[in-house]
């Protein structure tokens, strides 16, 4: 298994640009998630979805989109990116069912700068 | 309002000595609880977890101990080693309606195990 993989591993982009950062798992998770991670800031949640077809937002969803139309995909669209929005960006999945751990399994990152 | 918190934002321990990381958290409602380790450039990994129904989980030299009472939690390694030398986060979460809730994370604490 590949686990949890993201594309690209680093991007730059300039103000008012879009772009979508790529998300997918093999292990069948039902659970998907994405979070960003800022200095001093630890973790913080964008959005998730607990199957195809249902997303819900997270702590700090706004500037971001997502649709989760395979259990194996998660994309997360930057409509128009700004600098706050650099950042690291992790992918996460997880089994849903309440007999697993709730752990998580995190993709390696993604590094976005917005200039 | 943080929900998980790690109030310091590092530790040093010489090798060989135990490395006392701490957690504190708010919510009555996690029964829940993770740590995770993150190196540079890698996504988080899940290091140990435990149930709320427990106050103590030992994996080799890890050990977490949960005081629900306190609400606070500690992860304990011994002996530290140089390859310990990482972030740490630590998490918690809970069941809602629809399954898993989202992981809510600690800031992190960055432990520096020096030779």
């Amino acid at each position: 298994n590949a686990g949890v993989t993201q594309t690209p591993k680093f991007q730059v982009l300039k103000t008012g640009q879009s772009m979508t950062l790529q998300c997918a798992q093999d292990m069948n998770h039902e659970y998907m998630s994405w979070y960003r991670q800022d200095p001093g800031m630890g973790l913080r949640l964008i959005h998730y979805s607990v199957g195809a077809g249902i997303t819900d937002q997270g702590e700090v969803p706004n500037g971001y989109n997502v649709s989760r139309s395979t259990t194996e995909d998660f994309p997360l669209r930057l409509l128009s990116a700004a600098p706050s929005q650099t950042s690291v960006y992790f992918c996460a999945s997880s089994d849903r069912d309440r007999k697993s751990s709730y752990e998580q399994y995190f993709g390696p990152g993604t590094r976005l700068t917005v200039t | 309002d943080q929900q998980v918190k790690q109030n310091s934002p590092s530790l040093s321990v010489q090798e060989g000595r135990i490395s006392i990381l701490n957690c504190d958290y708010t919510n009555s409602m996690f029964d829940y609880f993770l740590w995770y380790k993150k190196y540079p450039a890698e996504g988080p990994t899940f290091l140990i977890s435990i149930s709320s129904i427990k106050d103590k989980n030992e994996d080799g030299r890890f050990t977490v101990f949960l005081n629900k009472s306190a609400k606070h939690l500690s992860l304990h390694i011994v002996p530290s080693q140089p390859g310990d030398s990482a972030v740490y986060f630590c998490a918690a979460n809970g069941r809602g309606l629809s399954g898993n809730t989202p992981l809510v994370f600690g800031k992190g604490t960055r432990l520096s195990v020096i030779a």
